[in-house]
């Protein structure tokens, strides 16, 4: 069983929709709970972490996190084709590997005009 | 801040050779990743270091690699020798006190 899943999509949306990207993970000893986005040829860039169960918001972007159910999301309101990314999930390893991140293998977005 | 600098940022080298990949963190951050991504198998951490110290190698795929960080501000990823089946995308990253880690611009590897 893979550590941390994602969909890989691709996830394609209409510009101005919400995009809600997925993400489980098995660990439940971690604690803390990141989305990176990366562009073709680039790297990833992080957009969002959280700790806490619950929404987290910045922008147009949300994060929610449950770790009961051990799914965190990240959802982009009013989508825009600059969205249009491989989103990470990505999730620190257990209480002891508080600097380890173990990354699933990435949604792809297309947001198309 | 200058972010996370990588060099070279592209490589070519044939079979056999060494490669010297190249990283300086982003200053005051105390940790430093090495990751290779290709297509088959994702993002992979390989190594990562805290306040110099290597602290988990388990991702370093086989004797052939190396990293080594002689100060907090450098960092290099070595293998010798490299073979066709070490092309990929090799980042550095680095976080400070939370977990929160700030990617490189990559070092593409090509070996022929």
């Amino acid at each position: 069983q893979k550590e941390v899943e994602q969909n890989s999509g691709p996830l394609s949306v209409p510009e101005g929709a919400i995009a809600s990207l997925n993400c489980t993970y098995s660990d439940r000893g971690s604690q803390s709970f990141f989305w990176y986005r990366q562009y073709s040829g680039k790297s990833p860039e992080l957009i969002m972490f959280i700790y806490s169960n619950g929404d987290k918001e910045d922008g147009r972007f949300t994060a929610q996190l449950n770790k009961a159910s051990q799914y965190v999301s990240l959802l982009i309101r009013d989508s825009q084709p600059s969205d249009s990314a491989t989103y990470l999930c990505a999730v620190t390893l257990g209480a002891g590997g508080y600097n380890k991140l173990i990354f699933g293998a990435g949604t792809r977005l297309a947001v198309h005009p | 801040d200058a972010g996370v600098i990588q060099s070279p940022r592209h490589e070519v080298t044939e079979m056999g050779q060494e490669v010297t990949l190249r990283c300086k963190p982003i200053s005051g951050h105390d940790y430093l990743f090495w990751y290779r991504q290709t297509m088959m198998r994702g993002l992979e951490l390989l190594i990562y270091f805290n306040n110099n110290v290597p602290i988990d190698d388990s991702g370093m795929p086989e004797d052939r690699f190396s990293a080594k960080m002689p100060n907090a501000s450098f960092s290099t990823l070595k293998i010798q020798p490299s073979e066709p089946r070490d092309s990929a995308v090799y980042f550095c990253a680095s976080s400070g006190d939370q977990s929160e880690q700030y990617f490189g611009p990559g070092t593409r590897l090509t070996v022929t």
